[in-house]
């Protein structure tokens, strides 16, 4: 069965430093994996999926199929990034979504 | 993308009630879905909503608990009966094209069973 793991459930970083968000996941096949942000008073939201290899709002994340894991990275945080964060897996045409990961950014 | 609008946005209900969640998209969609997200517990997915046929269900959830309508491409009802404190949570409607590639969520219902 299809599994994401969030290891974080906090994070806290100082405005301009570097942020990395942690997703492990398990999966039998070819994996399609998402990133999905909620700002506060916000709806639930696509941030970037793998297979666009973009970056959005300064935001990348790689799949590495060996170590199965697809973290999001950002190397100067803003403080308008605070939210909560989703790493998604699409088994099918459904997501599974890991526990989320809030991402506070003091000033 | 698409716009999900949710009614109502919150209720608070009495135990043994059951509440109607409506889920309304600006444009035809290809899949519906419905999630529950638990206070401070991540997103479950609860069914797939069918156009003109019976939702699929995911393990632990049950048609009798989580009736769910979906009579065209862009309208679907979740009901939550017989409610208990343990059915509140927020509710989310989703929606996607079938083109694997985005999910668009709706702004969730919060509901409170006393």
């Amino acid at each position: 069965a299809q599994r994401v793991t969030q290891p974080e459930k906090l994070l806290s970083v100082f405005k301009g430093a570097p942020v990395e968000l942690k997703c492990n996941y398990s999966y039998s096949g070819s994996p399609e994996l998402f990133w999905y942000v909620q700002y506060s008073r916000q709806r639930l939201q696509l941030l970037l999926r793998h297979i666009s290899r973009e970056s959005i709002k300064g935001f990348t994340a790689d799949l590495n199929k060996g170590e199965t894991s697809f973290h999001l990275k950002k190397p100067f945080a803003q403080e308008e990034d605070s939210a909560m964060y989703y790493c998604a897996l699409l088994n099918d045409y459904k997501l599974s979504f890991g526990a989320g990961t809030t991402v506070t950014v003091r000033a | 993308s698409a716009v999900i609008s949710q009614k109502p946005s919150r209720d608070i209900c009495q135990r043994g009630t059951s509440l109607t969640i409506q889920c309304q998209v600006d444009s035809q969609v290809t899949m519906m879905f419905w999630y529950r997200q638990q206070p401070g517990q991540s997103l479950t997915l609860i069914a797939t909503a069918n156009q003109g046929s019976e939702a699929t269900y995911e393990s632990g959830f049950v048609i009798d608990k989580f009736p769910i309508s979906r009579p065209n491409l862009t309208f679907s009802t979740l009901t939550v009966s017989n409610m208990s404190p343990e059915d509140s949570s927020i509710y989310l409607c989703s929606a996607d094209r079938g083109r694997r590639d985005e999910q668009f969520f709706g702004p969730g219902t919060r509901l409170t069973v006393l």
